[in-house]
């Protein structure tokens, strides 16, 4: 089944010790999407990548990088995670440039739940 | 203001009908969704209407859309235990490629 799958499921890091959040899809899709999701608050938008073009939220701190080397992968580089930065992260994929009602509707991986120590 | 509202809980008993609320701010928002959020796991979309819609049946779930309040209802018919979860409404903003705007969640408690 085509999906969006993220690893680790669960990540533990210490305090200022970087940590990479991997995503892959097999949807083709040509966006992919970063939310950070904290407890009992709605997602909250990162980043996107449409094809290779980097498009970054205004309010995301510098803390919060991403990669993506090719169509399938992208991942969220966080370079000095604080306490504040434990959250559910979340990626999504859409299509662009299609025909359709689900057109750029945006599909979500499971997440991944960060820990920060 | 910016924000996507819905209420934070409800609770219904097995059987009946459960109905979501949702406003959301933009008036140019293309599409609204109803994501689905079980415990510990990602979004799950269940439905969407585009905005020049007023009604979408799907199976046991309804969304209702009132343009001019910028009202958005998810109704469940015989609602199940296994419906018990968070649901998320969100609205796109802006044409391709345009953010999604997410509620801050309705969690729906289904008792037996």
């Amino acid at each position: 089944d085509a999906m969006v799958i993220q690893n680790p499921r669960y990540q533990v890091t210490q305090f200022g010790k970087p940590v990479t959040l991997s995503c892959s899809q097999t949807l083709n899709h040509n966006v992919m999407y970063w939310y950070q999701q904290k407890s009992s608050q709605a997602p909250k938008l990162l980043f996107h990548y449409y094809d290779k073009d980097f498009n970054n939220e205004a309010d995301t701190p510098d803390n919060f990088q991403s990669r993506r080397p090719n169509t399938s992968f992208c991942f969220l580089d966080i370079r000095s995670p604080g306490l504040g930065d434990a959250a559910m992260y979340l990626c999504a994929t859409s299509r662009l440039s299609g025909t359709g009602p689900l057109t750029d509707t945006q599909y979500f991986g499971p997440g991944t739940r960060l820990t920060v120590l | 203001g910016e924000d996507v509202e819905q209420s934070l809980f409800l609770s219904v008993r097995e059987g009946d009908s459960s109905v979501i609320n949702c406003t959301y701010t933009d008036s140019s928002s293309t599409y609204l969704y109803w994501y689905k959020q079980e415990p510990g796991a990602g979004l799950q979309l269940l439905t969407y209407i585009f905005s020049n819609m007023d009604m979408k049946q799907d199976q046991r779930l309804t969304v209702l859309l009132n343009k001019k309040d910028k009202h958005l209802s998810l109704r469940i018919a015989d609602t199940q235990t296994g419906d018990s979860a968070i649901y998320f409404c969100a609205e796109k903003r802006g044409n391709q490629g345009g953010k999604l705007i997410f509620g801050q969640g309705t969690e729906l408690s289904v008792k037996p």
